[in-house]
């Protein structure tokens, strides 16, 4: 079975820049969250999303940062403008039925680099 | 606040040597701890988990014990080989749907 897929697997682009992170979850998985991984600040939940709808956001970091979820295997994570502390691995993790059913897994992420 | 703290940073073991890695939590509601493996340039892979109604779980070489008085859990590596090089990371689950994760460990099997 597919996993979690996310695209670009790779990202540079200038500071100012939109930035757009795409992730699919696996295929019947109700939840869905966004994860930033950097060195000072290890992995930390962004976002995430259940049936589609956000359900709590309080990690997203500033206004510049949103995420949508049109539909069930499809999700984006936008940084507009971008800047160069926002360099740092992004990750999409997706479960079925919540941590109190089923594990997340974790895709292979984006490596976002803003110069 | 939501904290977990991972020790050691880095372990450096022999190939057949046994790891472990600790890790405290600070919300005592925790009662789910997943124990994630991320090799270089993939995503975190879970390999064990444990929720708060078992004191042990064992798969082949892997387990993980939970002490909840304590809010501390462990991950015992057996008959290590390089293949299990890799980065450890802990984590407790802090509310809803919360995963709050440990700094890592950097596991290094010298064959």
């Amino acid at each position: 079975d597919a996993g979690v897929i996310q695209s670009p697997r790779h990202e540079v682009t200038e500071m100012g820049q939109e930035v757009t992170l795409r992730c699919k979850p696996i295929s019947g998985h109700d939840y869905l969250f966004w994860y930033r991984q950097t060195m000072m600040r290890g992995l930390e939940l962004l976002i995430y999303f259940n049936n589609n709808v956000p359900i709590d956001d309080s990690g997203m970091p500033e206004d510049r940062f949103s995420a949508k979820m049109p539909n069930a295997s499809f999700s984006t994570l936008k940084i507009q403008p971008s800047e160069p502390r926002d360099s740092a691995v992004y990750f999409c993790a997706s479960s079925f039925g919540g941590l109190s059913n089923q594990p997340q897994h974790f895709g292979d992420g984006t490596r976002l680099s803003i110069l | 606040g939501e904290n977990v703290e991972q020790h050691p940073s880095t372990l450096s073991v022999q190939e057949g040597d046994s790891a472990v890695i600790k890790c405290t939590y600070s919300d005592s509601a925790s009662n789910y701890f997943p124990w994630y493996k991320q090799e270089l340039g993939k995503g975190p892979q879970l390999i064990i988990d444990i929720r708060s109604n078992v004191g042990e779980k064992k798969d082949q070489r892997i387990a993980v014990t939970l002490n909840k008085t304590a809010k501390h859990f462990s991950l015992h590596i057996t008959e290590t080989q390089p293949e299990d090089s890799a980065v450890y990371f802990c984590a407790a689950k802090m509310g809803f749907q919360k995963l709050v994760f440990g700094t890592g460990t950097r596991l290094l099997v010298s064959p």
